[in-house]
């Protein structure tokens, strides 16, 4: 069974460093999202693509956060500077299309900075 | 702006008893409704949705939602509950119009009791 790939699975870092994630999600899927997850709470949306373009990113902090997804196929979320602040999971989902279909996860990166 | 509530923190369920999980929605147009599960360590997982056509949705592993337009809710069942099926349920929402952002929920914590 497809799966969304993710790396690292957790990520430890001092604070003012720079740290990025990647995200390869299931072929075919037109669609690919990052979420933030705090514990004990729902997923975030940070930023969504449907190929290779931006079509939400309301909700990333434009300042420090930048995502890509140059070919339209793998991604990448990267902070720079890491703040105490962004300690939690950061997850990749993709979609065969934004339009009422469901989402399938990758296992999510856990980010710690100290 | 769209939303979603789940409002139990956590739901406890004796095993081979019936089981629900509120969740109720707004939007402005029509919904498309989901509801997935994250088991420990792990990513979410979809169970079901709802876009269109019969009120009664099944899913996976047994779960079933019913739509109710009239009180804006998306409730999960299972007639008779497992152990296994211990986990944090997360109901999701977007407009059919539009962007069709996905709002996630903030979970329901399900503890199925031997």
């Amino acid at each position: 069974e497809a799966e969304v790939a993710q790396s690292p699975r957790y990520k430890i870092t001092e604070k003012s460093q720079a740290v990025a994630f990647w995200c390869d999600p299931i072929s075919g899927h037109a669609t690919l999202y990052w979420y933030r997850q705090i514990l004990g709470q729902g997923p975030e949306l940070l930023v969504q693509f449907q190929d290779e373009s931006v079509v939400d990113d309301s909700q990333l902090p434009k300042d420090r956060f930048s995502a890509e997804r140059l070919k339209g196929v793998d991604s990448t979320l990267k902070i720079q500077p890491a703040e105490l602040g962004d300690s939690a999971m950061y997850l990749c989902a993709s979609s065969f299309n934004r339009v009422a279909y469901e989402q399938y996860f990758g296992p999510g990166t856990r980010l710690t900075v100290t | 702006a769209q939303s979603v509530a789940q409002p139990e923190d956590q739901v406890n369920v004796a095993e081979g008893n019936p089981l629900t999980v509120k969740c109720t929605y707004s939007v402005s147009g029509n919904p498309y409704l989901f509801w997935y599960v994250q088991y420990p360590n792990r990513g979410l997982q979809f169970l079901l949705k709802y876009i269109t056509g019969d009120n009664l949705v099944k899913g996976s592993y047994g779960f079933e939602a019913e739509f109710n337009k009239s009180q804006t809710s998306f409730h999960l069942k299972k007639p008779s509950a497992l152990v296994s099926d211990s986990a944090l349920y997360f109901c999701a929402v977007s407009d059919s119009g539009g962007y069709q952002k996905v709002t996630f929920g903030t979970g329901t914590k399900l503890q199925v009791i031997p």
